[in-house]
């Protein structure tokens, strides 16, 4: 089955600067790949997803990567603020919402003043 | 994004006893799936609960200690039976409409055993 490892486990960067998070997956054939935010108390957010047909896709100051050929794929968050602290997990699968998905161990990410 | 309610928000229950978890959906959807993040950890698929048929268990999760439950295509229950401690966790139903779409998820249920 799918294995998916997830970089670094916590991640601490001053407000306003750029912070990046890495996943890799093992499946060849998973083809879609969201990130997740989870604030304390609340259920995984879905920030941003990519689909293998497609290298770089952005969202205002959230961009995802992926490099089919390395499996892996990258969160860029630029410009943070502190409502980005949160703990964020990538995840993998063959058919998007249609399949379980295989998670990370996920990131947690402190903004600092 | 569809909105995804679920019941209850939290709980504590006594080991040996079961606790069932309604998930509901404010509209069709293809798919539905029961997660359990351990305190502190990741999330682990359970299973994918099928409308009208037998859910689809992962490796490591059977039928008799989560039973689900998913009579039409917006609502689905989880069963945590005979609860251990090791059992405490939060539960969080997801839902996918299919075609290679997004996967959402609810609030969670907080489960502590005693």
């Amino acid at each position: 089955g799918e294995n998916v490892e997830q970089h670094p486990s916590t991640l601490s960067v001053q407000e306003g600067d750029s912070a990046v998070i890495k996943c890799t997956y093992s499946d060849s054939a998973s083809n879609y790949f969201p990130w997740y935010k989870q604030e304390l108390g609340k259920g995984p957010q879905l920030i941003i997803d990519i689909r293998s047909n497609v290298g770089e896709k952005k969202d205002q100051r959230i961009a995802v990567t992926l490099n089919k050929t390395a499996k892996h794929f990258s969160l860029h968050i630029t410009e943070t603020q502190p409502e980005d602290s949160a703990v964020y997990f990538c995840a993998a699968s063959e058919g998007g919402g249609a399949d379980g998905l295989t998670f990370g161990k996920g990131t947690h990410l402190i903004i600092q003043p | 994004s569809a909105v995804i309610s679920q019941k209850p928000s939290r709980d504590i229950c006594q080991r040996g006893t079961s606790l069932t978890i309604q998930c509901q959906v404010d509209s069709q959807v293809t798919m539905m799936f029961w997660y359990r993040q351990q305190p502190g950890q990741s999330l682990t698929l359970i299973a994918t609960a099928n409308q009208g048929s037998e859910a689809t268990y992962e490796s490591g999760f059977v039928i008799d200690k989560f039973p689900i439950s998913r009579p039409n295509l917006t609502f689905s229950t989880l069963t945590v039976s005979n609860m251990s401690p090791e059992d405490s966790s939060i539960y969080l139903c997801s839902v996918g409409t299919g075609g290679g779409t997004e996967a959402f998820f609810g609030q969670g249920t907080r489960l502590t055993v005693v």
